[in-house]
């Protein structure tokens, strides 16, 4: 068990459909990221949070949503996916974004499989 | 941008040690994490290094030399349980955006009897 929790472990849509992913961590972090992983490759960074805030979008198409409602919560809203982004999405937090130096490591998910037809 | 390279695969035997390199070219270097993950898992915290030389953690150290751009996690009596793919994620620091990980291809370690 992780202490990121992601919902649900599993999603199937369509392309036209609308659903959202869940994130949450009760760490205090303040920091929380959005990553996507594909079948054999690394963890590629999407989005960043920092004090509830957008800091970082790594150009990430717009049928990708992220929302910070809290500083214990990250969503990814998603809208008109493509079979191309059917990934394993992982979500992590790190105490804080903003700190130059420390050994804070980033706590992820067990992320959730999104498969796209 | 980054270019952070490590080897595809390794195989080693039960209790013996492995070492992992990993390669990297980045601009705002602000330290070097290594990860385990296994199939179907999150990945899992093993070390940080920010300065140069080596971090020890039980069966696993970490060594980092930031002028070479390199670094290499050793795991040490091997287990049954070590194989996974373990991904090398170099820290950088963006202005205005904070600290950024982009990970390396990852190794994948196959431990046999």
């Amino acid at each position: 068990d992780t202490e990121v929790t992601q919902t649900p472990k599993h999603l199937v849509m369509g392309m036209t459909n609308k659903k959202s992913l869940k994130c949450e961590q009760h760490m205090g972090h303040r920091a929380m990221y959005w990553y996507k992983q594909k079948a054999k490759k690394p963890p590629e960074l999407m989005f960043v949070y920092s004090y509830e805030k957008l800091s970082i979008n790594e150009s990430v198409p717009s049928r990708f949503s992220p929302e910070c409602p809290n500083s214990s919560l990250l969503n990814l809203h998603l809208h008109a996916l493509q079979p191309e982004d059917s990934a394993l999405y992982l979500c992590a937090s790190s105490q804080d974004a903003g700190e130059r130096f420390g050994n804070q490591p980033q706590h992820f998910g067990d992320g959730t499989r999104l498969s796209i037809l | 941008g980054q270019n952070i390279d490590q080897p595809t695969e390794m195989t080693a035997t039960e209790g013996a040690i492995v070492q992992i390199n990993c390669t990297y070219q980045t601009s705002g270097f602000n330290g070097l994490f290594w990860y385990q993950q296994h199939a179907g898992e999150a990945p899992t915290f093993l070390s940080y290094n920010v300065l140069d030389g080596l971090e020890e953690k039980g069966r696993f150290s970490s060594f980092l030399s930031r002028s070479k751009g390199y670094s290499y996690l050793l795991l040490k009596e091997l287990q049954m349980k070590d194989s996974a793919s373990y991904l090398c994620a170099v820290k950088e620091w963006v202005t205005g955006g904070g600290n950024k990980l982009t990970f390396g291809t990852g190794t994948q370690l196959k431990v046999e009897l």
